[in-house]
């Protein structure tokens, strides 16, 4: 059975300090990646997704992620976050079969402080 | 905006009682699901469909059932509502057979 893996439950950062997100999944297959953020109060949004080619995937607002087979990885990053960026942070992981269900990770909170 | 509608938004239920909520989305996708969020635990997978009549069930599918006589609608029914099921639930469709979800905004409810 798939499941995801996300590290860090909170992670409490400056203004301009660089984020890394850690997501590790279990799945033998080929896999779709995706990072969704929600914002209080809010629905999930989708950040960025990996299906397949270039393993470094550029999402919206300034996130990116780095796919690593081997490591069974799928890290989020951003250079330098704002304030605006605290929400939960969740990975996902589908295996590439027509309309499966996405497994997500227990989510990570990011608080940012100005 | 995926066109998707859940109702009600938000609902305070005695235990024991049934329970349906309802998600409707405006533009005939095939694929559907249910998903339930708490805290520690994100976003879990209740049940999903693959069309008309088509569905089936997820890790937490326990406790609820679903149906789906029409496209658009989505209905997911707690028989006998009870406190553990006290959650938010997530409708979300996807627009392609392999794409990204795309989600509702949520239904809170509340067993007492």
């Amino acid at each position: 059975a798939q499941s995801v893996s996300q590290h860090n439950h909170h992670v409490i950062l400056s203004e301009a300090a660089s984020l890394e997100l850690g997501c590790n999944y279990s799945y033998g297959g080929t896999v779709n990646l995706f990072w969704y953020v929600q914002y209080p109060g809010q629905h999930l949004q989708l950040l960025l997704k990996y299906f397949s080619g270039d393993p470094l995937v550029k999402g919206i607002k300034g996130f990116e992620a780095e796919f690593i087979k081997s490591k069974f990885s799928f890290n989020l990053r951003k250079p330098s976050v704002q304030w605006s960026d605290t929400a939960e942070y969740f990975c996902a992981v589908s295996s590439n079969q027509a309309g499966t269900a996405l497994i997500f990770g227990k989510g990570t909170t990011l608080s940012v402080s100005s | 905006d995926a066109g998707i509608t859940q109702s009600p938004r938000h609902k305070v239920t005695e235990t024991g009682t049934p329970v349906t909520l309802r998600c409707h989305q405006t533009e005939n996708h095939r694929y559907m699901y249910w998903y339930r969020q708490d805290p520690g635990h994100g976003l879990r997978l209740i049940h999903y469909s693959y069309g008309v009549k088509d569905t089936d069930k997820g890790e937490v599918s326990d406790g609820y059932s679903v149906s789906r006589s029409k496209t658009e609608d989505f209905l997911l029914t707690l028989e006998s509502a009870t406190s553990s099921q006290t959650s938010v639930y997530f409708c979300a469709i996807r627009t392609e057979y392999n794409s990204p979800l795309h989600f509702g905004n949520g239904t809170r409810l509340t067993v007492t």
